[in-house]
């Protein structure tokens, strides 16, 4: 299958610093990427789907000022965390698709400790 | 709305017994229907998908798992457990097109040696 990495794997910082998280597609061209959120024990939360050149869609509830996503390229999406807090810890995780009809890929996570 | 239910938080098996992980699905139109399996601190890893055709799917390390559309089921089976089957497994369900997985809550397994 395809490859998505995630850098850094895992991130320690200060409250009220901002945080950002590379997603990567290594072997195929994402039109699309999703970003998911999941917390100790518990499932994994959609946050925002991104397509390529265009403006982030947020699910409801997801501050868009907060979790900045930028997707500027077929290969390459990142999410900036502004202003952590410790509530942001959490374990990120992004998927990329090729597009419609087309699988999704996993990375395989960040680990984000706001102290 | 999608969703999906994971009914077990936890199921035990003893190694070498069949282990089957239940999943429920909910969706308006045809229904994309996937397993993942996440060890500790991991992302997730792909086991198997149904789209369409046979009913029965064959996945990755042994798994399979079967379509029922009556029942609106996926559930998740393995002839003989191993040890190291032993993670998190969620069922995941997405209509057609560029659409997000859902996710169910997941289903801790535990198999003991």
């Amino acid at each position: 299958g395809a490859v998505v990495s995630q850098h850094p794997s895992r991130v320690i910082c200060k409250s009220g610093t901002s945080v950002k998280i590379e997603c990567r597609s290594l072997d195929f061209q994402a039109t699309t990427m999703f970003w998911y959120r999941q917390f100790p024990k518990q499932s994994l939360m959609l946050m925002a789907t991104s397509n390529e050149g265009s403006k982030a869609t947020y699910e409801q509830g997801v501050e868009k000022d907060k979790f900045l996503i930028n997707h500027a390229s077929l290969t390459l999406s990142t999410l900036t965390v502004t202003s952590a807090h410790p509530e942001d810890s959490s374990f990120y995780i992004c998927s990329a698709s090729g597009g419609a009809g087309h699988e999704q890929f996993f990375g395989p996570g960040t680990r984000l400790t706001v102290l | 709305a999608q969703s999906v239910a994971q009914p077990e938080d936890q199921v035990n098996v003893a190694e070498g017994n069949p282990l089957t992980v239940k999943c429920t699905y909910s969706v308006s139109g045809n229904p994309y229907l996937f397993w993942y399996v996440q060890y500790p601190n991991r992302g997730l890893q792909f086991l198997l998908k149904y789209i369409t055709g046979d009913n029965l799917v064959k996945g990755s390390y042994g798994f399979e798992a079967e379509f029922n559309k009556s029942q609106t089921s996926f559930h998740l089976k393995k002839p003989s457990a191993l040890v190291s089957d032993s993670a998190l497994y969620f069922c995941a369900v997405r209509t057609s097109g560029n659409t997000p997985l859902v996710f169910g809550k997941g289903t801790r397994l535990s198999v003991i040696a």
